[in-house]
């Protein structure tokens, strides 16, 4: 069955601009997480949804970060205002629900602001 | 706040030697133990996981082992491959029960094995 797939797989952009990088988590699972990770270190926790709320937003950085999943399935990752500092893999995962500690991973979007 | 800490990489081996990856972890409750691995080129997966003290998780010949009193869980494998050239993360869950089990992973550590 398919996985958990992030679009785009690749996005430059330039220092101030907008991007908007999207997840989507295998069919049925209700609990989407999203993490970012640098060269050389391990992935670092941004948000978590379960269904169509954020439970846990604790990870995000700064408000220039917003993630939304409106109708429980999708979701978008959004950054305002790039910095150079953003580049990074933002990997998304997905679970069956919150009690389920078995997290899917997608290939992740790497994105380089210049 | 919970943390798990690797040891230094890269490692390096022959084919059929032993591995060890160590990691110790700092959390409260009671966290459950996961290690990932990436392929070349590939996205995270999960390798093998335990969910209370003395549990052993085992896959692919992989093994760990979840030690409280130690708080560890270091990977083993008897013989390795060249195909387990990855690399390899450690990462713990909150134990609280109903919350969420957003993942708290190590700085991974690069495994290449010589044929």
């Amino acid at each position: 069955g398919a996985g958990v797939s992030q679009t785009p797989s690749n996005k430059v952009t330039e220092k101030g601009k907008y991007v908007e990088l999207r997840c989507d988590p295998i069919s049925g699972h209700t609990a989407l997480y999203w993490y970012r990770q640098s060269l050389g270190q391990g992935p670092e926790f941004l948000i978590y949804f379960q269904g169509t709320g954020a439970a846990d937003d604790s990870g995000l950085p700064n408000d220039r970060f917003f993630a939304v999943r409106p109708e429980g399935s999708v979701s978008t990752l959004k950054i305002q205002r790039t910095e150079r500092g953003d580049s990074a893999v933002y990997l998304c995962a997905s679970s069956l629900n919150e009690q389920d500690n078995e997290q899917f991973f997608g290939p992740g979007t790497r994105l380089t602001v210049l | 706040g919970n943390s798990v800490t690797q040891m230094e990489g890269p490692v390096t081996l022959s084919e059929e030697a032993f591995l060890t990856i160590n990691c110790t972890y700092t959390a409260t409750g009671y966290p459950s133990l996961f290690w990932y691995v990436q392929y070349p080129g590939e996205g995270l997966q999960l390798l093998l996981k335990a969910t209370k003290a003395d549990d052993k998780g085992s896959n692919k010949g992989f093994e760990a082992t979840y030690r409280k009193e130690t708080t560890s869980f270091h990977l083993e494998k008897g013989s390795v491959q060249v195909s387990d050239s990855a690399v390899y993360f450690c990462a713990l869950s909150d134990g609280l029960t109903g919350a969420n089990s957003k993942l708290t992973f190590g700085k991974g550590i690069t495994l290449s094995v010589r044929p």
